[in-house]
């Protein structure tokens, strides 16, 4: 069975700059996550999809991040201007049906901003 | 979710069992502890899970007291390739408010292992 799909893998951009990800989840899994990994922390939920729908994206922040996911497969993150801050790796994962099934991860994107 | 406490570092002999504790003692009855790891570059790994009953797979063990205010990650033989980042994780099952299924992780233990 594939794996949870990302890229590009590796991305440098400067300040102010607008850069996207893709994650390709696990086949048929209907619930798919973003997260936000800073050098040296655990991974931090960013936003949480079910099918098309958005079910949580509190500590998603809107001002400059933005997520979709069409037609209940494939979805995109971007970052729109990037800040320093945003230096980070970005995770998606994917899980089933159902909120308690087993959240599996992608190999993430590693965003350096310059 | 309950909040999860974890050494952050543990050293293992190669081939010896490496025992990771976390204590959960604000876990509800119905959470479950997820286990996690990460390897260097690499998203994190699922390892196992468990609510009550002590867990075994092909990758681990889980250990989880009576109370279930503790537990214990047992790998029975750890080689090099299991030097990471471990996270013990308390997740809610319930779908709706502030949840939804959602991992919660924190620092993690550092676990190194030596040849």
């Amino acid at each position: 069975e594939a794996g949870v799909a990302q890229s590009p893998r590796y991305k440098i951009i400067e300040k102010r700059q607008s850069v996207a990800f893709w994650c390709n989840p696990i086949s048929g899994h209907a619930t798919l996550y973003w997260y936000q990994q800073i050098l040296g922390q655990g991974p931090k939920l960013l936003i949480q999809f079910q099918n098309n729908g958005v079910v949580d994206d509190s500590q998603l922040p809107k001002d400059r991040f933005s997520a979709e996911r069409l037609k209940g497969v494939d979805s995109t993150l971007k970052i729109q201007p990037a800040k320093l801050e945003d230096s980070a790796v970005y995770l998606c994962a994917s899980s089933g049906r159902i909120p308690a099934d087993t959240q599996y991860f992608g190999p993430g994107t590693r965003l350096t901003v310059l | 979710d309950a909040k999860t406490t974890q050494p952050p570092s543990m050293d293992c002999a190669e081939g010896r069992a490496a025992n990771l504790p976390c204590n959960h003692s604000t876990i509800s009855g119905n959470e479950y502890v997820y286990w996690y790891r990460q390897i260097h570059s690499q998203g994190p790994q699922y390892i196992i899970h468990g609510l009550k009953n002590n867990e075994t797979n092909e990758m681990a063990s889980l250990i989880i007291t009576e109370d279930r205010k503790s537990s214990t990650l047992i790998l029975p033989h750890a080689t090099l390739r299991d030097t990471a980042v471990y996270y013990c994780i308390v997740r809610s099952p319930n779908a709706g408010g502030t949840s939804y299924g959602k991992l919660t992780f924190g620092q993690g233990t550092i676990l190194t292992v030596h040849p």
